[in-house]
């Protein structure tokens, strides 16, 4: 159980192009998923925490407005990131939570090239 | 700022020994502290996840909590190279403040 997808795994796009990213929750439905990203040899950075028919809550420094983020329904979040430039090259994570016992279960992450 | 501190690393035992991670958090009034481990390249994966002062037990991994001092560990027994991952302490608070440490790199050598 507790199974998280993301696609794609992979993708490498031009600068200037969108992209987006879906985070589905397998088997059980999430009422809250978090964004995270991963730069090379450092820590997990949340990106922002949204839920079901809800805004999403952005941490300070992250554009909401580069990264765009919806949460349609209680397994799928997708997160774009407009206009993406070299810099925003990274690994994007995405996690669920059913919200009980605070257990956070990870997709498979995507890991994004600007060129 | 809520933070959670962990010794980066590198860690290194020899395979069969004892593993000893440790991660300490500021925010007194936490609730629920979890162990992820994440192979290089690869996204966090639960081991353990704990909630009461004491020891928890989950095959060759134990977790030990002690909210008075705001400490977590996780004991890794029997330590196999297969074990070589960076280990991920998080804490949250009911849904709330769930904040990762910097992570700790553990190198089992055959």
């Amino acid at each position: 159980g507790a199974v998280v997808s993301q696609h794609p795994s992979r993708v490498i796009c031009k600068s200037g192009t969108s992209v987006k990213i879906e985070c589905r929750s397998l088997d059980f439905q999430a009422t809250t998923m978090f964004w995270y990203r991963q730069f090379p040899k450092q820590s997990l950075m949340l990106m922002a925490t949204s839920n079901e028919g809800s805004k999403a809550t952005y941490e300070q420094g992250v554009e909401k407005d580069k990264f765009l983020i919806n949460h349609a329904s209680l397994t799928l979040s997708t997160l774009t990131v407009t206009s993406a430039h070299p810099e925003d090259s990274s690994f994007y994570i995405c996690s669920a939570s059913t919200g009980a016992k605070d257990e956070q279960f990870f997709g498979p992450g995507t890991r994004l090239t600007v060129l | 700022q809520k933070e959670v501190e962990q010794n980066s690393g590198p860690l290194s035992v020899p395979e069969g020994a004892i593993a000893s991670l440790n991660c300490t958090y500021s925010d007194r009034v936490s609730q629920s502290f979890f162990w992820y481990r994440q192979y290089s390249g690869k996204s966090p994966e639960l081991i353990m996840s704990i909630y009461s002062n004491g020891d928890k037990e989950d095959g060759r991994f134990t977790a030990q909590l002690n909210k008075a001092s705001q400490y977590v560990s996780l004991l890794i027994r029997d330590s196999q190279p297969s074990d070589s991952a960076t280990y991920l302490c998080a804490v949250a608070n009911y849904g709330q403040n769930f904040v990762f440490g910097p992570g700790t790199r553990l190198s089992v050598l055959p």
